[in-house]
């Protein structure tokens, strides 16, 4: 249980072109997604909370213009990458947490590496 | 200023060895400590996680002592394999806010057959 996808895995875009990543919960439903962002062997960064049916909250740096984050329901957030550039290629990763019970626990999905060029 | 610190950055291991990774944190508030494990182009995934109420969990192989006193939590993979080679965060959250996870700079481990 608790399996949470991505698509698509990878993505290539050219500069200036935006491109949309989507995050899902399959088998339990998440009031609470989040989007962390990790460069070549560094740690995850997070760049975003998202509730179901509210605006996403941003951590300090995140350009919430470029990075436009929609939680429309319990099982699914996307993440669009808006006017891409070469500096924005990076492992994005969701995670989501279980609406049901009260763990602190978040499941991640398997990321998407994408690619500007 | 970085909430969790996490040594050492690599670690190899032969198998059949005991792999130790440690990490420190400075908020007495954090009262949820997980670890992960992730293999390359591929997301966390949750090994075990441990609440300061107790000073050691024990799930398979993989074990994490904690020391509330000294604000310190460490991973023990025992009899490690070649398939154990990843690199491993912790982490640390707390009740106050338990959306904000703060992660380790992560351990790169590598058991050498």
């Amino acid at each position: 249980g608790a399996v949470v996808s991505q698509h698509p895995s990878w993505v290539i875009c050219k500069s200036g072109t935006s491109v949309k990543i989507e995050c899902r919960s399959l088998d339990f439903q998440a009031t609470t997604m989040f989007w962390y962002r990790q460069f070549p062997k560094q740690s995850l960064m997070l760049m975003a909370t998202s509730n179901e049916g509210s605006k996403a909250t941003y951590e300090q740096g995140v350009e919430k213009d470029k990075f436009l984050i929609n939680h429309a329901s319990l099982t699914l957030s996307t993440l669009t990458v808006t006017s891409a550039h070469p500096e924005d290629s990076s492992f994005y990763i969701c995670s989501a947490r279980d609406a049901s019970g009260a763990s602190y626990e978040q499941y991640f999905g398997p990321g998407t590496r994408l690619t500007v060029t | 200023q970085q909430q969790v610190k996490q040594s050492p950055q690599s670690l190899i291991v032969q198998k059949g060895g005991i792999s130790i990774i440690n990490c420190a944190y400075e908020n007495t508030a954090f009262d949820y400590f997980p670890w992960y494990q992730q293999f390359p182009g591929k997301g966390p995934a949750l090994l075990i996680a441990i609440r300061p109420d107790v000073s050691e969990k024990k799930e398979g192989r993989f074990t994490i002592s904690f020391n509330k006193s000294a604000k310190q939590f460490s991973l023990h993979i025992m009899d490690s394999q070649p398939g154990d080679s990843a690199t491993y965060f912790c982490a640390a959250s707390g009740s106050y806010n338990f959306n904000k996870f703060y992660f380790g700079s992560g351990t790169k481990l590598n058991v050498k057959p």
